[in-house]
């Protein structure tokens, strides 16, 4: 079944506590991308990454960190967490083709909350 | 002004209704548009992509004017289980992906 798999889907911890959401999809998708959604704000782009070691900004990178070492795992990692990072988080997966890209395919979210 | 603007609604219509929301956007480079469905705090999927020349899908018509930037999506005869919240999605190429804030719909019996 193809799909994009984050974990934890749950998570409380405390500030400063290093933590690490992975992402794994498996429909050999180039495009990976990780999004907070916040109430009124909506969902925001934190970084994105076109293919393996390349990885880019989004709207709201301050306090995350991301790494493409491989083709299927995208994680996000929260250095020093902070109560302003609760938040419910999604990573999505996309082909590119040509100019245009497809259509994002979701995972089921992470809810973090940071104490 | 936000980069892509939506209301939020909500829209509470009754079944069998047509109901129809708008999504404007600001920057003209944009290139992909598409509409995605939220139930409530779970994962976007997605309803339709815009096309120009406009395209239907069943019950759902999705339609894009550059000229005046904003797209469309209209719902006719209203299902009970069309109640959730419409996300208007509008890609730059490859990097950029700008969601609106959703327009909620409760279709009442």
């Amino acid at each position: 079944e193809a799909q994009v798999t984050q974990n934890p889907r749950y998570l409380i911890t405390v500030t400063g506590k290093k933590l690490t959401v992975t992402c794994s999809q498996n429909m050999n998708h180039e495009y990976m991308s990780w999004y907070r959604q916040d109430p009124g704000l909506g969902l925001r782009q934190i970084y994105y990454s076109m293919n393996v070691e390349v990885t880019d900004k989004g709207d709201v990178p301050e306090g995350y960190k991301v790494s493409r070492k491989e083709k299927r795992n995208f994680p996000l990692i929260l250095e020093s967490p902070s109560p302003n990072q609760t938040s419910l988080y999604f990573c999505a997966s996309s082909l590119i083709r040509g100019r245009f890209t497809g259509e994002l395919f979701f995972g089921e979210g992470s809810r973090l909350t940071v104490l | 002004r936000k980069e892509v603007e939506q209301d939020p609604g909500p829209f509470n219509v009754p079944e069998g209704a047509t109901v129809a929301f708008n999504c404007t956007y600001s920057n003209s480079a944009s290139q992909s548009f598409f509409w995605y469905r939220q139930d409530c705090r779970k994962e976007p999927k997605l309803l339709m992509s815009v096309y120009s020349s406009g395209n239907e899908d069943g019950r759902f018509t999705a339609q894009l004017n550059r000229a005046s930037q904003y797209i469309s999506l209209l719902i006719r005869d209203s299902k009970l289980s069309d109640s959730a919240t419409y996300l208007c999605v509008v890609r730059e190429g490859y990097q950029k992906v700008t969601f609106g804030t959703g327009t909620k719909l409760q279709v009442i019996p």
